[in-house]
């Protein structure tokens, strides 16, 4: 069975300043992926960035980017120039294969993120 | 456009009332998700359709009826709903059912009387 932990419940980070949101996973499975989404306060899930079990270099999208640690089975999403706009959930998850047709998202319970002026 | 829209936005029905969710993408994804979520808590997956074929069920209580219509159609039918099931509905679609990213639906916000 996969497992996704986030440690920080919540974390403050001032507008302009970088931030990291932690992420440690578990599985025994070769080939997986992992996720980040954020959600605000409205419900959607909005999808940041991917990584794949097997790529070599770490993920980033625009100001987002993904310290991937594959030996320390950590995944955690780094956030650079915060913006007041940022204040959301954010839930990291895993994909494995599930069936031979079908695969299982799995989320971490969250962390809060509060950016302030 | 990585579009997924919900209807409705709200709901509130009574426990002997039947109602509907409905879910539509035209990403040409072919595999759909049916998440529930509990407040301050992550989704929970209920149902995974791929290529119109339901391939997962989490053993969601009967109550809950999914139904895939084609290919840009999801639907998830309610009927005899508890109180507890009030919770968050997300929808969600992926181009295929292996590791590729989910884009995801607004929510119907569900609540039981």
């Amino acid at each position: 069975a996969q497992k996704i932990t986030q440690t920080q419940p919540g974390m403050f980070v001032q507008e302009k300043e970088a931030v990291t949101l932690d992420c440690t996973y578990d599985t025994s499975d070769p080939s997986y992926g992992l996720f980040w989404y954020k959600q605000p306060s409205s419900g959607e899930m909005i999808f940041l960035i991917y990584q794949g079990s097997y790529d070599q270099q770490n993920a980033t999208e625009g100001r987002y980017s993904l310290n991937f640690q594959k030996a320390r089975k950590s995944a955690n999403l780094v956030i650079s120039a915060s913006q007041l706009g940022d204040s959301a959930m954010y839930f990291c998850a895993m994909r494995e294969v599930y069936t031979g047709t079908a695969s299982k998202l799995t989320f971490g319970t969250g962390t809060r993120l509060q950016v302030t002026l | 456009d990585t579009e997924v829209t919900q209807t409705p936005k709200h709901l509130v029905m009574g426990m002997t009332n039947k109602k509907s969710l409905k879910c539509e993408q035209h990403m040409g994804h072919r595999a759909m998700y049916w998440y529930k979520q509990k407040a301050k808590k992550p989704p929970e997956l209920m149902f995974v359709y791929s290529y119109e074929k339901l391939s997962i069920n989490e053993s969601v209580p009967s109550r809950f009826s999914p139904e895939c219509p084609n290919s840009s159609l999801l639907n998830l039918h309610l009927h005899a709903l508890q109180p507890e099931d009030s919770a968050l509905y997300l929808c969600a679609s992926s181009l295929g059912a292996g590791v590729y990213e989910q884009y995801f639906g607004p929510g119907t916000r569900l609540t039981v009387t």
